[in-house]
This record gives structure tokens, C-alpha cells and sequence, in this order.
């Protein structure tokens, strides 16, 4: 089955300590992005990346990072978490280029919580 | 810049037709995309239109682009409760990778 999938789907975490929520797609897709989704704010872009080794921030980076070493795997890294940071997170991917009406698959979601 | 804008929220009854309304700023833009969030779940790939395109149906879903506002709406005919959901439009503009442009999503209830 094609899919994006995320872990975990949960974390409650405290502040400052480093954390990672993976992202694994099977569709051999380009393009990651990871997106937080906020009430009244709608998904806002934190990172993306366009292939292997290439990451470029989004709309919202700071206190982020990813890395992508393999086309399947992109994770999402927290290094110093703070309370500002809880907030609902997904992982999607997609093709690239003239076929953008494909549109992005979605991972199931993180809910993590900086306490 | 780009900003998509919906309206929070939307009630409507079982049966009736739902119209989600989104408008965007971005005149550049190649695909409008309407998604869908059921509770607890991701996103999904509702429907999508060519900026060329002024209407597409598929189904129970009808998608009317107008241009010149830049008002891109999402009719749900016979509205059901399984519909209940978080709906999200989208944009993408720019050459080459192009970049997707999200709304706020209005919340679709459905009174039996």
C-alpha cells in the first residue's frame, strides 16, 4: 500500500530535550515536506526538500531540522524543544514537476506536547 | 505573497448541498486543490483544478474557479455525515518545484 508514515503518533516530551519524529514514504516520491497545523492557522510549512541532500526551509524553521540522506526517509528533528512547538505535525510527499496534480500524500499525524 | 483564506466553520443539514468558499492572492497560481481531514487522520486528496479550468465535477463534488476574484468554492451535493470533516484548500504557484500554499480549513458539520 502506498503511504507516507510517521512516528509516533504521539509524544508528550519536556522542554529542552532533543527529539525526532521519523517520516518514511514508499512511493519513491521527490519532494518531503513536514508541515505543524495550528487551530486558526491552517498547515504552515517548516522544511521541505527536493531530493536527496537537498532541504530548504519553509515558512516556519526556526527550532527545526531535517536531514535527507535517502529518498524514502526524511526526519524531522527538535534539538532544544519548547512549549511553543505543540502543535499537531505531519509528513507528506509528492512527485514533482508537471505532475503536481497528484498532489501531496499525507502521513497520519503527530501530536506532540512540550510540557 | 500568498494567503489563502476560508471561513472557519459551516453547518449545514443531512441532504442539503455544502459550498466551501476559499480565496487566494496569488494570480500565478496552476492547481487549486481542495483536501480533506477526518478527525484523527491526515489529509486527504479531494479533488484539484487546472487554473485554465473554470468548473469540475466529480461525483457528489463540484469545483467553480473564478479567476478574476480569485474565489475557488467546493459544492458537496447531498451532504452526508460521513462528509463531517476539516476542509482544506490549496494553491501552487512557482516554476519547476513548486510550492503548495495551504488554508486555515473550515470544519464541515452535518446535523442528521
Amino acid at each position: 500500500e502506498a503511504q507516507v508514515t510517521q512516528n509516533p503518533r504521539y509524544l508528550i516530551t519536556v522542554t529542552g530535550k532533543k527529539l525526532t519524529v521519523t517520516c518514511s514514504q514508499n512511493m519513491n516520491h521527490e519532494y518531503m515536506s513536514w508541515y505543524r497545523q495550528d487551530p486558526g492557522l491552517g498547515l504552515r510549512q517548516i522544511y521541505y526538500s527536493m531530493n536527496v541532500e537537498v532541504t530548504d526551509k519553509g515558512d516556519v524553521p526556526e527550532g527545526y531540522k531535517v536531514s535527507r540522506k535517502e529518498k524514502r526517509n526524511f526526519p524531522l528533528i527538535l534539538e532544544s524543544p519548547s512549549p511553543n512547538q505543540t502543535s499537531l505535525y505531519f509528513c507528506a510527499s509528492r512527485l514533482t514537476g508537471t505532475v503536481l496534480n497528484y498532489g501531496y500524500t499525507f502521513g497520519s499525524g503527530t501530536r506532540l506536547t512540550v510540557v | 505573497g500568498e494567503d489563502v483564506e476560508q471561513s472557519l466553520f459551516l453547518s449545514v443539514r443531512e441532504g442539503d448541498s455544502s459550498v466551501i468558499n476559499c480565496t487566494y492572492t496569488d494570480s500565478s497560481s496552476t492547481y487549486l486543490y481542495w483536501y480533506k481531514q477526518e478527525p484523527g487522520a491526515g489529509l486527504q486528496l479531494l479533488t484539484y483544478i487546472f487554473s485554465n479550468m473554470d468548473m469540475k465535477q466529480d461525483q457528489r463534488l463540484t469545483v467553480l474557479l473564478n479567476k478574476k476574484d480569485k474565489h475557488l468554492s467546493l459544492r458537496i451535493a447531498d451532504t452526508q455525515t460521513g462528509d463531517s470533516a476539516i476542509y482544506f484548500c490549496a494553491e501552487s504557484f512557482g516554476g519547476g518545484y513548486q510550492k503548495v500554499t495551504f488554508g486555515t480549513g473550515t470544519k464541515l458539520q452535518v446535523i442528521p
